[in-house]
């Protein structure tokens, strides 16, 4: 069982906007600034796509953006674009606890 | 730009250990942690832990205390991650990945099969 919580399923046609949550705690996602998030291809590594919550590395498309309340957090895709169709996997720092950082259980997001 | 080139696919049996190679091309990386990402086939990412290359220092989460050993070596700009001890739950891909707080890049990942 993964330490955060995403739902195992998103969809949307192209053009539309989809939202992926992510739930954890007071001790990783609701203590830090610190929720990245990666969208990962079938058989391909993950990419950074959402630093600090809503940092967008350089070469992310503006599409993509994040946010975050309390012990939630969620990233957005608008304007939903056939190669969008991947996995997403958010992440948090988790302090000193152990482990020090968590992921998600990782989201399929569908372009239908 | 920097890029993270790992070692080759693996085949290992049970009670031994593997240790996979991750080489850092491009441009500095001392200001950066490098992490070791665990993914076992169909499932998600599991962190296992990280050493920061500036002092040598690691840690490893508890799940992967004892069995992991990740060291750097700045001089080949190559870093290593040796899990010991390998049962058939470790056959997984295993990434580095650098970044502080998020893991900005990450090698193309490694294969570990642990089969009798």
């Amino acid at each position: 069982q993964s330490a955060l919580t995403q739902p195992p399923s998103a969809s949307g046609s192209p053009g539309q906007s989809v939202t992926i949550s992510c739930t954890g705690t007071s001790s990783d996602v609701g203590g830090y600034d610190y929720v990245s998030w990666y969208q990962q291809h079938p058989g391909k590594a993950p990419k950074l796509m959402i630093s600090d919550v809503s940092e967008r590395p350089s070469g992310v498309p503006d599409r993509f953006s994040g946010s975050k309340s309390g012990n939630t957090a969620s990233l957005t895709v608008s304007g939903l674009q056939a190669e969008d169709e991947a996995y997403y996997y958010c992440s948090s720092y988790a302090g000193s606890n152990s482990p020090n950082w968590v992921f998600g259980g990782g989201t399929k997001l569908t372009v239908l | 730009e920097v890029q993270l080139v790992q070692s080759g696919a693996e085949v290992k049996k049970p009670g031994a250990s593997v240790k996979i190679s991750c080489k850092v091309s491009g441009d500095t990386f001392t200001d950066y942690y490098m992490h070791w990402v665990q993914q076992a086939p169909g499932k998600g990412l599991e962190w296992m832990g990280l050493v920061d290359p500036a002092d040598g220092q690691t840690t490893h989460a508890e799940k992967f205390q004892g069995r992991v050993t990740i060291t750097a070596d700045t001089s080949t700009d190559t870093f290593y991650m040796e899990l010991s001890s390998l049962r058939s739950e470790d056959t997984a891909v295993y990434y580095c990945a650098l970044g502080n707080y998020a893991f900005d890049i990450w090698g193309q990942g490694t294969m570990v099969t642990v089969s009798s």
